[in-house]
């Protein structure tokens, strides 16, 4: 069964200290993996999308690198507006985003 | 810069109404999508659609769900009789190419009594 897991669930983060997210997944044919941030009721705003492993993208404070079994989403040097839900998901078929539960970061000055 | 707009931003209906969730994908995309997250929940995919006709569907997109492009420029979903479980955040989504990257709207949050 296709699976995406992503890890922390939360994580509480002080200014200026990096940490890096996870995603890891389980699926046959990936067809691109996508970064997503979502603010509280809010839509997901597009980050990044990734499609063969050794790619890296990067934006701003932001980076994201994909392995042949996961994804990391590499926070520099957070800043308070870094705060928000990151989402995770997979091209499964021709158009089908499969999510992960994402992780929520909190960013304290 | 171009961006996905969906209305109303809220609804509230009482169950077994029908409602119509409303969204203008990107101008020249050509590929349309709704997803919904429940509160606390992952976003679940409900329906592709393409040139006028459903791509792929969910296993939550049953008979009480429908789409339509009714014009140029509008993509529809219809539940035609709520339940109380069809409370949630509804997003469209529009890309180019089935194979590009598909932008989200603000969302409508749905809510069933």
């Amino acid at each position: 069964e296709d699976q995406v897991t992503q890890s922390p669930e939360a994580l509480r983060l002080q200014e200026g200290e990096s940490s890096s997210l996870n995603c890891s997944y389980t699926v046959s044919g990936l067809r691109g993996l996508f970064w997503y941030r979502q603010d509280p009721g809010k839509g997901p705003e597009f980050l990044f999308t990734l499609y063969s492993a050794g790619e890296e993208k990067e934006k701003e404070r932001l980076k994201a690198t994909l392995t042949k079994k996961e994804s990391f989403l590499h926070i520099t040097a957070p800043k308070p507006e870094d705060s928000a839900t990151y989402l995770c998901a997979v091209r499964l078929s021709w158009g089908k985003l499969q999510f992960g539960a994402g992780t929520q970061v909190v960013v304290t000055p | 810069e171009p961006e996905v707009t969906q209305t109303p931003s809220h609804q509230v209906t009482q169950m077994g109404q029908e409602v119509i969730l409303r969204c203008v994908p990107i101008s020249n995309h050509l590929y349309f999508y709704w997803y919904r997250q429940i509160l606390g929940q992952k976003v679940e995919f409900l329906v592709s659609f393409y040139n006028n006709e459903i791509s792929e569907k969910s296993e939550i997109f049953d008979d009480q769900f429908s789409v339509e492009r009714p014009d140029g420029s509008n993509f529809t979903l219809k539940i035609r009789s709520t339940k109380l479980e069809d409370s949630a955040m509804y997003f469209c989504a529009s890309s180019g190419d089935r194979d590009e990257t598909q932008y989200f709207g603000p969302g409508t949050r749905l809510l069933v009594l």
